[in-house]
């Protein structure tokens, strides 16, 4: 886990509430991925992006997940009005571009509760 | 067809046994392939890379890749109960983006 940084690690919200999940990559990477993972299930991807750019959203849900990498600061995921189903784990991890020999390092995740 | 395929398991080996997780990707010009695990309620780590065809050994783990067959395997000798864990493969692609595509992963479960 060279660096990548979750917050918080713990989330709890109440049907309806907004989630944010913060992702700040290993420094000097500039690729992140989301991924979902419900337990005892595998990981699933659900978006990746480069500084500033959507490159692939083929995993998130159309309507209320939303996600960003801006110029400055972490990476942030955001799920609206909450349901009981977007009880999960969410990992990020970050890789770095221009590098073919590298690997993507992940965060620790944030268990996301919803009540 | 998925980008990187991986058979969901459980495998269940016996302490002391081989074990044997075995990958599928799509992308033929895949440069690099990764070995991660992960421990229920964790987060995945990196255990073993390979980039070129062939064996790559470390410890009592070993990765293999044939890229001509779209490949890429690892072997854990001498399984022990500590190894039971998800364990997944992830390949780098050669799109300009590099993107890293991560398999659902096969759960391992060594019997004591």
């Amino acid at each position: 886990n060279a660096g990548v940084m979750q917050n918080p690690r713990h989330l709890v919200r109440r049907r309806g509430q907004e989630a944010r999940l913060r992702c700040s990559p290993v420094k000097g990477h500039s690729h992140v991925y989301w991924y979902r993972q419900l337990p005892e299930e595998g990981l699933k991807f659900m978006v990746y992006l480069q500084k500033e750019n959507i490159i692939d959203e083929s995993g998130m849900p159309k309507e209320r997940f939303s996600a960003e990498f801006p110029k400055e600061g972490p990476s942030i995921l955001r799920i609206q009005q909450v349901v009981r189903g977007d009880s999960a784990a969410y990992f990020c991890a970050s890789s770095q571009s221009g590098v073919v020999n590298t690997e993507a390092f992940f965060g620790q995740g944030t268990r996301l509760t919803v009540v | 067809q998925k980008e990187v395929e991986q058979n969901s398991g459980p495998l269940s080996v016996p302490e002391g046994a081989i074990a044997s997780l075995n990958c599928t990707y799509s992308d033929r010009g895949s440069q690099s392939f990764f070995w991660y695990r992960q421990y229920s309620g964790k987060s995945p780590e990196l255990i073993m890379f390979i980039y070129s065809n062939g064996d790559k050994e470390d410890g009592r783990f070993t990765a293999q890749l044939n890229k001509a067959s779209q490949y890429v395997s690892l072997l854990i000798r001498d399984s022990q109960p500590s190894d039971s864990a998800t364990y997944l493969c992830a390949v780098k692609g050669s799109g300009g983006y590099q993107k890293v595509t991560f398999g659902t992963g096969t759960k391992l479960q060594v019997i004591p």
